[in-house]
């Protein structure tokens, strides 16, 4: 079973340039996230959406825009890449309301901007 | 004061040792509650829910006090195996009363052989 998937594994990126990080789920979720983890640090939340066309804000947004065009995917765009987001970057998706909301992780993309 | 709070550790305990964890909330709307482990250079993975009453699962149980905000982690006879990050995460709702999911920054947990 896929789960999430997450696209690329790793990246370097020069400071200036911009990407996209991709991020799919087959489990029909509607919340999806998006999170950063710097080295021995907790997670924080970047961007999530409830559903296909909703997206809101998280704890650190600055620096980032993301997309709910479908179910499935949620990309993260990083524009104008600066060293302060080299991070190891994780989506993750969930059922929506009730007491049982596991969220599910992909296997994270390590970015460094030099 | 920060959403999820954990004591970041790091936690050194010989094997078979009992050792606990807690994490206090700041949101008491908060709804649901769940540690979660994360091994070195990996994504984080469910352990457990942590229900109202308290539950457990096999060495592991998690309790939950409401009126005081805070949850915990307890692990009996600890293997080597449970050496790892454990995440306290909290469903709260945010803007627009729509739910998210929170963490806290882990307690790092090593077992000594």
């Amino acid at each position: 079973n896929a789960g999430v998937t997450q696209t690329p594994k790793f990246r370097i990126l020069k400071i200036g340039q911009s990407m996209t990080l991709q991020c799919t789920q087959d489990m029909n979720h509607n919340y999806m996230y998006w999170y950063r983890q710097d080295p021995g640090m907790g997670l924080k939340l970047i961007y999530y959406s409830v559903g296909a066309g909703i997206t809101d804000k998280g704890e650190v947004p600055n620096g980032y825009n993301v997309s709910r065009s479908t179910t499935e995917d949620f990309p993260l765009r990083l524009e104008l890449a600066a060293p302060s987001q080299t991070s190891v970057y994780f989506c993750a998706s969930s059922y929506s309301r009730g007491w049982s909301t596991e969220a599910f992780f992909g296997q994270g993309t390590r970015l460094t901007v030099v | 004061r920060k959403e999820v709070e954990q004591d970041p550790g790091p936690f050194n305990v010989p094997e078979g040792a009992t050792v606990a964890f807690n994490c206090t909330y700041s949101n008491s709307a908060s709804q649901s509650f769940f540690w979660y482990r994360q091994d070195c250079r990996k994504e984080p993975k469910l352990l457990m829910s942590v229900y109202s009453s308290g539950n457990e699962d096999g060495r592991f149980t998690a309790q939950l006090n409401r009126a005081s905000q805070y949850i915990s982690l307890l692990i009996r006879d600890s293997k080597l195996s449970d050496s790892a990050t454990y995440l306290c995460v909290v469903n709260t709702a945010s803007n627009f009363g729509n739910e998210k999911l929170t963490f806290g920054t882990g307690t790092r947990l090593t077992i000594i052989p």
